[in-house]
């Protein structure tokens, strides 16, 4: 099946530093993205859609300059936290439609948990 | 607008048991709807997923869900509940297009020996 890879899978930083968190779809081509943020025993709440070639559509309370999406490429997306605070430690995971699933399924890379010092 | 709601972010059961984990639905046009489970610092994985065919679906693992209109429901279940399948489950749902996937809060299994 259709495979998201995403990178690192653990990062931990400076508070003021900026962290870059790439995913990519190893053996299809993905046109569109999601990035999701999940606290602890929360659920996944989007954050953006990442459309390649062209810019990312955010949630609404999502800051834009805050968070950096890049979809340049059909297999790579990248999410970059930018000046990153404690408040940004959380569990960020991206997702990819499956063609494979006739567009009905998206298929998640395993996360990344981001920790800010 | 679409919505999800889990009941319960909390069930036990014990090894060989039932599993029953509820989710109803709140759609304005005829949903897809999926069932996700994540293990500790993963990502999810697809279990099963309802678009418009049968409306009761087997999924991967051994578990199945019923999706019923009437009662905008799509609970997951599983004949004998095994140690490997504590973890954390979650309902979504999105629009026929398939674009955006709404998830429920997450419904946490313990399985007990």
């Amino acid at each position: 099946g259709a495979v998201v890879s995403q990178h690192p899978s653990r990062v931990i930083c400076k508070s003021g530093t900026s962290v870059k968190i790439e995913c990519r779809s190893l053996d299809f081509q993905a046109t569109t993205m999601f990035w999701y943020r999940q606290f602890p025993k929360q659920s996944l709440m989007l954050m953006a859609t990442s459309n390649e070639g062209s810019k990312a559509t955010y949630e609404q309370g999502v800051e834009k300059d805050k968070f950096l999406i890049n979809h340049a490429s059909l297999t790579l997306s990248t999410l970059t936290v930018t000046s990153a605070h404690p408040e940004d430690s959380s569990f960020y995971i991206c997702s990819a439609r499956d063609p494979g699933q006739g567009g009905h399924g998206y298929t998640f890379g395993s996360g990344t948990r981001l920790t800010v010092v | 607008a679409q919505s999800v709601t889990q009941l319960g972010s909390h069930v036990s059961v014990s090894e060989g048991a039932l599993v029953l984990l509820r989710c109803n639905y709140s759609s304005s046009v005829p949903p897809y709807l999926f069932w996700y489970v994540q293990y500790p610092n993963q990502g999810l994985q697809l279990l099963l997923k309802y678009t418009s065919a049968a409306t009761l679906v087997k999924g991967i693992n051994g578990f199945e869900a019923e999706f019923k209109k009437s009662e905008t429901s799509f609970h997951l279940t599983k004949p004998s509940a095994h140690m490997s399948d504590a973890a954390e489950y979650f309902c979504a749902v999105s629009d026929n297009g398939g674009f955006k996937t709404i998830f429920g809060a997450g419904t946490r299994l313990f399985v007990k020996a």
